[in-house]
């Protein structure tokens, strides 16, 4: 079974406005990352987050990361259209090499 | 560009055949993983390789199998092909493999099972 839940599952925006993207994990973490794909391509790579650190940024980007809720957030800041993609969430199963992907957010940000 | 190179970028075939999907990692890393994405099961942990040897396991079938090479490229062989096999397949790759870094994701494979 997946082992990250993603939280909404789709959200339209106007650019400008913020987004937030939840996700949810079962087990212990090494680290949370999240990725960016854009209509069907392969996935870019946006930030990690280890899992003895409790908030990150890059750029625009905020991720958050609560281990005893099992929990990460992403927001996005004065989005614009270009942020149109989906989003996902991969958790580094501890103690493995695996990285587990979430279900994915569809953000549509209108101009 | 992220240096990871699939192919073929689309194959169509039938059911009860069998296929090979390649992938060339980043020069330099180790590691190599494979994904399968689809509508219904979103995207799905099948494999990771490290130097040629395999290192995690995920959701792949027993008709699935895979390999890594000792000039660092993969394939995933996929035979006794049934419709619901039909999915994008992702080759990823890192540095150390350690599950603690990025992953550099391919533009992937589109399978069509007819």
């Amino acid at each position: 079974s997946q082992q990250g839940e993603e939280d909404p599952q789709a959200l339209s925006i106007q650019e400008g406005e913020n987004a937030t993207m939840n996700c949810s994990y079962k087990t212990s973490i090494n680290n949370l990352q999240w990725y960016r794909q854009n209509s069907g391509r392969g996935l870019v790579h946006l930030i990690l987050i280890r899992s003895n650190e409790r908030e990150k940024h890059s750029g625009r980007l905020r991720v958050t990361l609560d281990t005893s809720k099992k929990s990460s957030s992403l927001l996005i800041t004065a989005s614009r259209a270009a942020d149109t993609a989906s989003y996902f969430c991969a958790t580094g199963v501890y103690n493995t090499d695996k990285l587990i992907f979430g279900t994915g957010t569809r953000l549509q940000v209108f101009p | 560009d992220s240096g990871v190179t699939q192919t073929p970028k689309h194959l169509i075939t039938a059911t009860g055949q069998r296929v090979t999907l390649r992938c060339s990692p980043r020069s330099g890393d180790l590691s190599v993983y494979w994904y399968q994405q689809s509508l219904d099961q979103g995207l799905q942990f099948l494999i990771q390789y490290y130097n040629g040897e395999e290192r995690a396991k995920g959701n792949i079938l027993e008709r699935f199998s895979a390999q890594q090479f000792p000039d660092l490229h993969s394939e995933l062989n996929l035979s006794s092909l049934e419709l619901g096999d039909s999915a994008l397949y992702f080759c990823a790759s890192s540095g150390a493999g350690t599950g603690d870094e990025k992953l550099f994701f391919g533009s992937g494979t589109q399978l069509s099972v007819l």
